[in-house]
């Protein structure tokens, strides 16, 4: 079946650093989402990228989609103890009927 | 509600024991999904209802699971027989329907299966 794989899997950053992880499909996606899941709790929806090429930015975060709509990135600037979490994309399965989770990063913020 | 509710936070059952998870979802919202988590894992998807309908029950891990919605709102998930590789967190979701927009979570059920 259709998987969005994610990379790097894990991330151990120092406060300050900067954090990218990479989300791909083997199939064109008709849209993409990004949530955070912080230790303990459950997925918060951040945004969801629509369009070939769009770029959004949430103050540190900045989200990607790629021309293709096959790939996707999510980047923070100057990255904070409260950046710590798993970072997960999301798209629909080709059937629609399914809505599948990437495999996440898991980021940690050395302070 | 304001949130997507699920019942009960914590369940510890014995193995051969059904269980039903309870989700509740914001008011509203037409879609409605189960995902199953397990520790230090991702998202596995289970199924996901439009209204009342699952188009795609194939993410169901086993016929010991199902699933059912009434009404449009409240759904809930049963596990029959439970075995110890049911144990996990399982978390519903709720979106106002389409594939747009984000989707909000509950804070899950954690299932322990002794």
């Amino acid at each position: 079946g259709q998987q969005v794989m994610q990379i790097p899997q894990y991330q151990h950053v120092q406060e300050g650093e900067d954090f990218t992880t990479y989300c791909n499909s083997s199939t064109t996606l008709s849209n993409i989402q990004w949530y955070k899941q912080r230790p303990g709790g459950h997925p918060v929806f951040l945004i969801q990228l629509v369009k070939s090429g769009e770029v959004k930015k949430q103050k540190r975060l900045t989200f990607q989609f790629g021309e293709a709509k096959k790939n996707s990135s999510l980047h923070i600037t100057a990255t904070q103890t409260t950046d710590v979490g798993t970072y997960f994309c999301a798209a629909w399965s080709n059937t629609g009927n399914q809505f599948y989770f990437g495999t996440g990063t898991s980021l940690t913020v050395i302070p | 509600g304001a949130g997507v509710s699920q019942s009960p936070s914590n369940k510890v059952t014995e193995k051969g024991k059904d269980v039903e998870l309870r989700c509740d979802p914001i008011s509203g919202h037409t879609a409605l999904y189960w995902y199953r988590q397990s520790l230090g894992q991702g998202l596995e998807f289970l199924i996901y209802f439009q209204g009342n309908s699952a188009p795609d029950k194939s993410g169901l891990p086993s016929d010991r699971f199902s699933a059912e919605r009434t009404g449009g709102s409240v759904s809930t998930l049963t596990i029959q027989r439970t075995q110890q590789e049911d144990s996990a967190v399982y978390l519903c979701a709720s979106s106002s329907g389409g594939r747009g927009g984000g989707y909000t979570f509950g804070s899950g059920t954690r299932l322990t299966v002794v």
